[in-house]
This record gives structure tokens, sequence and C-alpha cells, in this order.
């Protein structure tokens, strides 16, 4: 079956330039997050959608990143004016059930975008 | 606040020996507890789970018991193959109702032939 796909799977952008990261979940998948994965360090927390509600932006670095999930499926993590230190890779997991019935569902992780900012 | 803390790579083993990967957590309350494997070019998996203090957790060979006194998840697996050649995550999620995962920074192993 589908899993969680990401789009593009690299991209390069120049300091300065805006980036739109694509989040295609598993269908019928409540739960959407966002992770950041410095090189060499594990993943670190995002954000958290709820179908369409971003109930959690606590993690986003600055108010240059924004994530949206319009109509509770697909999500896009849109980040303005790259800076060199945004150079990560993204990654996007989803999970069936929504928060506090999620309880130690499993969080089912695409393969991320590696975003360069040159 | 949370954090994990796990053995630093890479580690480089022969096909069919011992492993153990490292993982120590600081968490309050009773947190659950993940290792994630990620294959080249594939997303991450979740390879077990313990959700309370003395539970084993183990997939495809590989074990982790969640040991509250020593607040510690160690991998372990007794005959590694090549196909195991992967990253490893320790990661922790604070109790129910959490969604948020810390992980550590992975682990890199080898397994040569």
């Amino acid at each position: 079956g589908a899993g969680v796909s990401q789009s593009p799977r690299y991209k390069v952008a120049k300091r300065g330039q805006d980036v739109a990261l694509r989040c295609d979940p598993i269908s019928g998948h409540v739960s959407l997050f966002w992770y950041q994965q410095a090189l060499g360090q594990g993943p670190e927390f995002l954000t958290y959608f709820q179908n369409e509600a971003q109930l959690d932006k606590s993690g986003l670095p600055s108010d240059r990143f924004f994530a949206e999930r319009p109509e509770g499926s697909v999500s896009t993590l849109k980040i303005q004016r790259t800076q060199q230190e945004d150079s990560a890779v993204y990654l996007c997991a989803s999970s069936p059930k929504p928060l506090g019935l999620a309880g130690e569902d499993e969080q089912y992780f695409g393969p991320g975008t590696r975003l360069t900012v040159t | 606040g949370n954090s994990v803390t796990q053995m630093e790579g890479p580690v480089t083993l022969s096909e069919e020996a011992f492993l153990t990967i490292n993982c120590t957590y600081t968490a309050t309350g009773y947190p659950s507890l993940f290792w994630y494997v990620q294959y080249p070019g594939e997303g991450l998996q979740l390879l077990l789970k313990a959700t309370k203090a003395d539970d084993k957790g183990s997939n495809k060979g590989f074990e982790a018991t969640y040991r509250k006194e020593t607040t510690s998840f160690h991998l372990e697996k007794g005959s590694v193959q090549v196909s195991d050649s992967a990253v490893y995550f320790c990661a922790l999620k604070r109790g129910a109702g959490s969604y948020q995962l810390t992980f550590g920074k992975g682990t890199k192993l080898s397994v040569i032939p």
C-alpha cells in the first residue's frame, strides 16, 4: 500500500529564496507531523496537525516557517527567505488517530526532502 | 526537558556478530520508548517499542528492555546480517496523549560479510 510520500526529494535553493515542501500522508490518517533533521542529528519536532487544524507549532524555528493542511490531507511546509541554517532533511509523518486517542500509535514517516541552501 | 543520548557511531560489525547500541534518556514521568530504523534512501520505520518499565520490545530479532532504574533502552541483536545496515534512532514520547517524539542523534551500523 502507499506510504507517506514527500516531494521534492531534493531541493537546492539560493539564500533568500522561498521554498515549498509537500507531504502526502497515508490516506485517512488524521494526524500529521513535520520534523527537521539537521546533518548528524536526530529529527526535531516542528509542528502537528489534526485534520486541517494546526494544534501545535511550537517547534517552528522562526516566523519564516509556515505549514498548512487546508483540506486535512496534503500538507505543505513553506520556508520564506531561506537561510543556510535551514539546510536539513524535512520529514513528514502521519498517524491514523487524533491527539488524545493516538496513545502509542505509530508515526509513519516519509522519505524526507533534503533542502540545501547555498 | 526530555532528551535521549545514544552511543555514537559508526559501528562496523561482521555478519553474525552480537550488536548492542546503548540508549539512555532523561524525562519526567513515564515516557514510552522507541527504536526507529532508517535504511538507505528510505523513511524512518518503527522497529520496536516499550510503553512501561520492564517491558521488552522485540522485532526482527532485535530486542530492547525498558529499564527505569537505569533510564536505559539498549538495542540488542544476537546475530546481525548485512541487511541490518542502517541508521538506528532511539526516541521517547512523554506518555499517554503525548505525540512529540524526542530522538537521539542516531547510530549508523554497517555490517560486513
